[in-house]
């Protein structure tokens, strides 16, 4: 069974950039779609963006302007940068993959998520 | 861009049936996923393909989709349901969640 482990910084700067990889055991790269989805504190889901196995990525328009996922598929690894951030960014990250192969499906498995805190 | 409309917080009396919704567009045409995630954790999938449970989850969740309302019921509601759930949908390639709704068991 596939498991998902989010890792970097928990404190970023405002400013800077935020760089997360999801590390992923059990399974393979595959032919599966990726995600990286956040929930700000106290707040609901939102999802930020996607790339799939081919490498081909779609992120949320409201985040396109700073935000960029890459696969490293002799790592078993994917991540995150999310560049100028600020205080808002401050959230649970999450990474996740698609339920099924080669297709938009559902999100299934989940990482246990990490907080980052963005703080002068 | 699509949009989808969950009730801010539900209630339900211990053993009672709960009702979410999730209003978005001629939802009828969309696959329609809901998450539940209790407090601390990752959200996890109740609800896939609007009627669909994955392994695991009890008979007592069940979903529908029609016109332009999906709704997650929950049967016999138990004090842990006690969750947010959260409706997710595919639109233009892009992944749309609703706010999510407070289920409170009383």
């Amino acid at each position: 069974q596939v498991q998902l482990q989010e890792s970097g910084p928990g404190l970023v700067r405002p400013s800077e950039t935020l760089s997360l990889t999801c590390t992923i055991s059990g399974g393979s790269v595959g032919s599966y779609y990726w995600y990286w989805i956040r929930q700000p504190p106290g707040k609901g889901l939102e999802w930020i963006g996607y790339i799939y196995y081919t490498g081909s990525t779609n992120y949320n328009p409201s985040l396109k302007s700073r935000v960029s996922i890459s696969l490293d598929t002799s790592k078993n690894q994917f991540s995150l940068k999310l560049n100028s951030v600020a205080a808002a960014d401050t959230a649970v990250y999450y990474c996740a993959r698609d339920a099924l192969k080669y297709g938009h499906n559902w999100v299934d498995p989940w990482g246990q998520g990490t907080l980052v805190t963005v703080s002068s | 861009s699509y949009e989808l409309t969950q009730p801010l917080s539900v209630s339900v009396a211990l053993g009672q049936t709960a009702s979410i919704t999730c209003q978005g567009d001629n939802i009828r045409s969309k696959n329609v996923q809901w998450y539940q995630q209790k407090p601390g954790q990752a959200p996890a999938l109740v609800i896939y393909k609007d009627t669909n449970r994955p392994s695991g989850i009890p008979e007592r969740f069940s979903g529908s989709n029609s016109g332009n309302t999906a709704t997650l019921t929950i049967s016999r509601a138990q004090a842990g349901d006690e969750s947010d759930y959260y409706c997710q949908v595919w639109d233009s390639s892009t992944v749309i969640f609703g706010a999510g709704t407070k289920l409170t068991v009383l």
